[in-house]
């Protein structure tokens, strides 16, 4: 399909273990965000690449959490030594241009990560 | 299947009839709308935008209205039907910069046959 992929979709991991998620965006979209879904909340947002770079990354909780997206297609959310209120759904979300003003973002079906 | 959430506010709603649902936005300078729709297990998906320099605007069965003097959103959906059923989600957007959507909490529509 088009649309934005994510994988793994579900990922237990025990508390203390290191996680990586993935999002690939829509080809040809150069804005990507990453945003957080609490059980029961809207998403909240994390961080916003610009193909390589990334803009703004006031929304990560912690220094526990990082992101990177090298070559301004594929990006990768890292959260080092998960902990317990870590437990939600990352959702990515791509749009076609430079985030500006009024444009669609379109968002994959997220990656539910459970820390027991 | 799981949830997307659990206490949120619902609305229950007949097969065929109207539904309305309310949003509350927080920041006076957001500039641009947007309603989501998220089904069990699935991402946001876009249903309709307005920007602030509207009151209304329609889509094919929905309309949304926004009422900036009192930061309120609204969805309207028309003759609903059981595939409406899922939560729906007001966000907003900023006038300035790059624009990170900031979401509302959420109405989970319930639409019986």
């Amino acid at each position: 399909g088009a649309g934005v992929s994510q994988s793994p979709r579900y990922k237990v991991a025990k508390r203390g273990q290191d996680v990586a998620l993935r999002c690939d965006p829509i080809s040809g979209h150069v804005s990507l965000f990453w945003y957080q879904q609490a059980l029961g909340q809207g998403p909240e947002f994390l961080t916003y690449f610009q193909n390589e770079a990334q803009l703004d990354k006031s929304g990560l909780p912690s220094d526990r959490f990082f992101a990177e997206r090298p070559e301004g297609s594929v990006s990768t959310l890292k959260i080092q030594r998960t902990q317990q209120e870590d437990s939600a759904v990352y959702l990515c979300a791509s749009s076609l241009g430079s985030g500006l003003a009024r444009e669609t973002q379109y968002f994959g079906p997220g990656t539910r990560l459970l820390v027991l | 299947g799981e949830s997307v959430g659990l206490h949120l506010p619902t609305l229950s709603v007949q097969e065929g009839d109207n539904s309305i649902i309310n949003c509350a936005y927080s920041n006076s300078a957001s500039d641009y709308f947007i309603w989501y729709k998220q089904e069990s297990g699935k991402g946001p998906q876009f249903i309709i935008d307005i920007r602030s320099n509207m009151d209304k605007r329609q889509g094919q069965r929905v309309t949304v209205l926004l009422n900036k003097t009192v930061k309120h959103l609204s969805l309207q959906i028309a003759a609903t039907q059981p595939g409406d059923s899922a939560v729906y989600f007001c966000a907003e957007k900023g006038n300035t910069g790059f624009q990170k959507l900031v979401f509302g909490t959420g109405t989970r529509l319930l639409v019986s046959p």
